[in-house]
This record gives C-alpha cells, structure tokens and sequence, in this order.
C-alpha cells in the first residue's frame, strides 16, 4: 500500500524566515496535492502536481515534485504568521483512493 | 458558494448512542469522501462513494456506515458509539479521479465519545 511521510512532523520559525516542507512516497506519486488546514477548520487545496520535476507556485508559496516523482516539497518564503496551520500532502493511490502524510505543523512567531 | 456542507460543527455522545453526520455538496460531484482526524495525525479515510448509490470501504470502515441516495448527500451513521470514535470528521467531494480533480472539503464535525 502506498504511504506517505512528512518532515518535519512541526516546524516553528520567526516571521520572515524562510521554509521547506518534504513529502515522501512510498510509490511513484501520480498526482500530489498539497492542502493547508487552519486550526479547527477544514483544508484548502493548495497546489497539485503531476509531472516530474513540476514547479508552481502562489504568492509566497512554490512546491516542486521530483524528477522521480517520489518527493515533493513545500517552500515558503519571508514566512508570514498568516502561513501557520497545518500542511498536507495527499495523493491518489490504486486501492486504497486517496491517502494522506501526517501533516506538518508550521507556527510562525511575529 | 456553499460547496460541502456538514453538519453539526460539534456534537457530544456518550458510549453506545448513535447518531448521523451530515454532509451535503452542490458542486454535482460524483465522487464523495468521509475521513476522521485523530489528534496529531493525517487524514484516515472511513468510506467513499463515487456515484449514487455506491459506495465502498476505505482504510477505518469498522463502527461506521454510510448511504448514498442522491448525488448531494452522503450521510455518514456511527452505531454504537465508542470512545475510539472520538474524532474529528471531514467531508470532502470531487468531480472525478482524474489528474486535476482536486477534493473540496467540509468545515468538519467535531466529535467526542464519553
């Protein structure tokens, strides 16, 4: 079954800083979402990707999937407390539909 | 733009009672999900429906059902409920599984078992 890791499990930076969040599969990922969860409410689609060694970006945000497409990342720049909450990386997976990392936890200290 | 709909926002059983989640989408979806989120972890899927009428199990099932009448509505139904259900409950739809077809999620259901 397909799995995905997440690192770090939490991250707590100063306003400004720059970040990475990394998702691993277990398999070759065919399309990786990336979602963002504010504390005690749902989660918002941030950005997909689908092609080896993709890259897009949103405003301060860009994830990337490797040429392997077996790892994405996550990287913020000049951190905002606006970005705290939650990041998720989720992909859809043969058999078992959609499954989803354990998440990261970003604080961003003004 | 309502997109998914869950209610209730929090709901407190105790141990044994049962009770009937809600979920509604207008975005005519096909494809329709339940997921729980314990404390500190990711998303585990508990059941999916890609039409009406259908549905399947996901990676929790166990201690929950589910219907899927109308292409709008997926009710999620625990039965006896345990303290292990303690949980927070999200609904989610998409249009497909296609590349593209992102899921669009429920403000969730917080849900305590005493």
């Amino acid at each position: 079954s397909q799995e995905l890791e997440q690192s770090p499990q939490s991250l707590i930076v100063q306003e400004g800083k720059n970040l990475t969040i990394n998702c691993t599969s277990s398999k070759t990922l065919y399309g990786l979402y990336w979602y963002k969860q504010k504390y005690g409410e749902g989660l918002i689609f941030l950005m997909m990707l689908q092609k080896g060694g993709e890259e897009k970006s949103h405003e301060k945000i860009t994830a990337k999937l490797d040429e392997k497409k077996q790892q994405s990342s996550l990287h913020i720049t000049a951190s905002q407390p606006s970005h705290a909450g939650i990041y998720l990386c989720g992909a859809d997976s043969y058999g078992q539909n959609f499954v989803f990392g354990p998440g990261t936890r970003l604080s961003v200290l003004p | 733009n309502a997109g998914v709909t869950q209610t209730p926002k929090f709901r407190i059983l105790k141990i044994g009672q049962s009770m009937t989640l809600q979920c509604t989408q207008d975005m005519n979806h096909n494809y329709m999900y339940w997921y729980r989120q314990d404390p500190g972890m990711g998303l585990k899927l508990i059941y999916y429906s890609v039409g009406a009428g259908i549905t399947d199990k996901g990676e929790v099932p166990n201690g929950y059902n589910v219907s899927r009448s109308t292409t709008e509505d997926f009710p999620l139904r625990l039965e006896l409920a345990a303290p292990s259900q303690t949980s927070v409950y999200f609904c989610a739809s998409r249009e497909g599984v296609a590349a593209k077809n992102i899921q669009y999620f429920g403000a969730g259901t917080r849900l305590s078992v005493l």
